[in-house]
């Protein structure tokens, strides 16, 4: 069974840092770019960072650069979001998903950050 | 950045009528344009890619079209499982910054 399962999401105060770690099993991992999508009501579903397979080239939301940073390992089928500096607008659902030519076809369940004070 | 627009913001449709939803590009995009479906409390799911490619085990009655501007999605035969949320999402850009529209909610009227 195709699984990706987020952890590391709660509740933080603006300026705070945060992990967010996802767990891969039953896809293939290694050969695909990963990507962490996240979700508001009011802004929908906006693209966050993407890493590609051996962690080398890295892209970002401008909105997140020089705050968040996309790494993986692949001995252990992980991909991680460090969120540095989160701010109240970065508060949403964060999926990670496989990426597919660019489309994504996997996703995980979602991990809620809240940031407030 | 490309903005993606969808329309309708919400449809309804009966079981077994044919539903449309359309999805401009702000500028072409070729084909390089993906279609998700979203039930509550669930993750996006990827239905097409490509503009025009059905994801693995995704129904023949959902099918997309277009290039360039202007993408449709159709389910030819509505069944009451289709309701949900759908976004399309471009990623024509180089370096990626991958944009989604804002979402059809499709309700089984």
């Amino acid at each position: 069974e195709e699984q990706l399962v987020e952890s590391g999401g709660g509740l933080v105060q603006p300026g705070w840092s945060l992990r967010l770690s996802c767990a891969t099993s039953g896809i293939s991992f290694t050969n695909y770019w990963m990507a962490w999508v996240r979700q508001t009501p009011g802004k929908g579903l906006e693209w966050v960072a993407t890493i590609d397979v051996d962690g080398r080239e890295k892209f970002y939301l401008d909105s997140v650069k020089g705050r968040f940073t996309v790494s993986r390992d692949n001995a252990k089928n992980s991909l991680f979001l460090q969120m540095n500096s989160v701010r109240v607008d970065d508060t949403a659902v964060y999926y990670c998903a496989r990426e597919a030519h660019s489309s994504f076809d996997y996703w995980g369940q979602g991990s809620l950050v809240t940031v407030s004070s | 950045e490309i903005l993606m627009t969808q329309s309708p913001a919400t449809l309804s449709v009966s079981p077994g009528q044919r539903a449309t939803l359309s999805c401009r590009a702000s500028q072409s995009i070729s084909n390089k344009l993906a279609w998700y479906q979203q039930k509550p409390g669930q993750a996006p799911r990827l239905l097409i890619s490509g503009a025009s490619t059905r994801a693995t085990g995704i129904p023949a009655r959902f099918s997309g079209s277009g290039s360039g501007t202007e993408f449709t999605l159709t389910i030819s035969s509505l069944q009451s499982e289709d309701f949900g949320v759908y976004y399309c999402q471009q990623y024509k850009n180089w370096p990626p910054m991958y944009t989604f529209g804002q979402g059809t909610t499709l309700e089984i009227k």
